[in-house]
């Protein structure tokens, strides 16, 4: 079957670090996309795994372990603003480009 | 505005009646992908297309639902009948390939309420 996990919820302050946790069992990999989607909004692209290691892009990075079917996403410095939903999604094998995705993870950013 | 164009923003329709919902994507991208998001729970696939192709529609329910992307115009989602099951947030995206490191870009979203 197809699995994507993510904690539902969490709490950080304003200014810290936080790391959200993605663990994914698919039929095939093509890659690991991170999204964030405030309330109401479209899901916006934030970073794209597809080897494993760690993609930096200013206060986001996104590290990726295939063999252990694991991927984060860390953001650095909150802002008030990074008060989001993030969603994992894997895009799995085969010729299709669908994306599967995980229920998220709500991120509430305290002052 | 060069991104993701979906209409209406919101959809009342009855119990019975017909929803049609559009997308437009991005200049440039010929692939387009419907996602349903029911709430409290995540994006959900539905249908892939290309112009006048639909490449996988393994998400989409077998009955009343029905996809399309013609050489001109937009794409339409097609909800017949519609049941009180059916109210969610539809979501389309598009991407300019099928593979690599092209993400999807989302449009805003129809959400559809069934009275």
């Amino acid at each position: 079957g197809q699995n994507i996990d993510q904690p539902t919820e969490m709490t950080a302050t304003e200014g810290a670090i936080v790391q959200i946790n993605c663990t994914y069992q698919t039929s095939g990999f093509n890659g690991l996309f991170w999204y964030q989607q405030h309330a109401g909004e479209a899901p916006t692209f934030l970073s794209y795994n597809v080897l494993d290691g760690l993609e930096e892009k200013g206060r986001f990075s996104s590290f990726l372990s295939r063999s252990k079917g694991y991927s984060y996403l860390l953001l650095k410095e909150l802002q008030m603003k990074d008060s989001a939903s993030y969603l994992c999604a894997v895009r799995g094998g085969g010729a299709t480009n669908k994306l599967i995705f995980g229920t998220g993870t709500l991120l509430a950013v305290q002052p | 505005n060069a991104g993701v164009m979906q209409n209406p923003r919101h959809l009342v329709r009855r119990r019975g009646q017909e929803a049609r919902l559009r997308c437009s994507p991005m200049k440039g991208h010929s692939h387009v992908y419907w996602y349903r998001q029911l709430p409290e729970e995540g994006l959900k696939f539905m249908v892939y297309l290309q112009k006048e192709n639909i490449i996988d529609e393994s998400g989409m329910p077998k009955e009343r639902f029905s996809a399309e992307f013609p050489k001109e115009g937009p794409s339409i989602l097609r909800i017949q009948q519609v049941v009180r099951g059916d109210s969610a947030a539809y979501f389309c995206a598009s991407s300019p390939a099928g593979l690599g490191n092209q993400p999807q870009h989302f449009g805003d979203g129809t959400r559809l309420s069934i009275l």
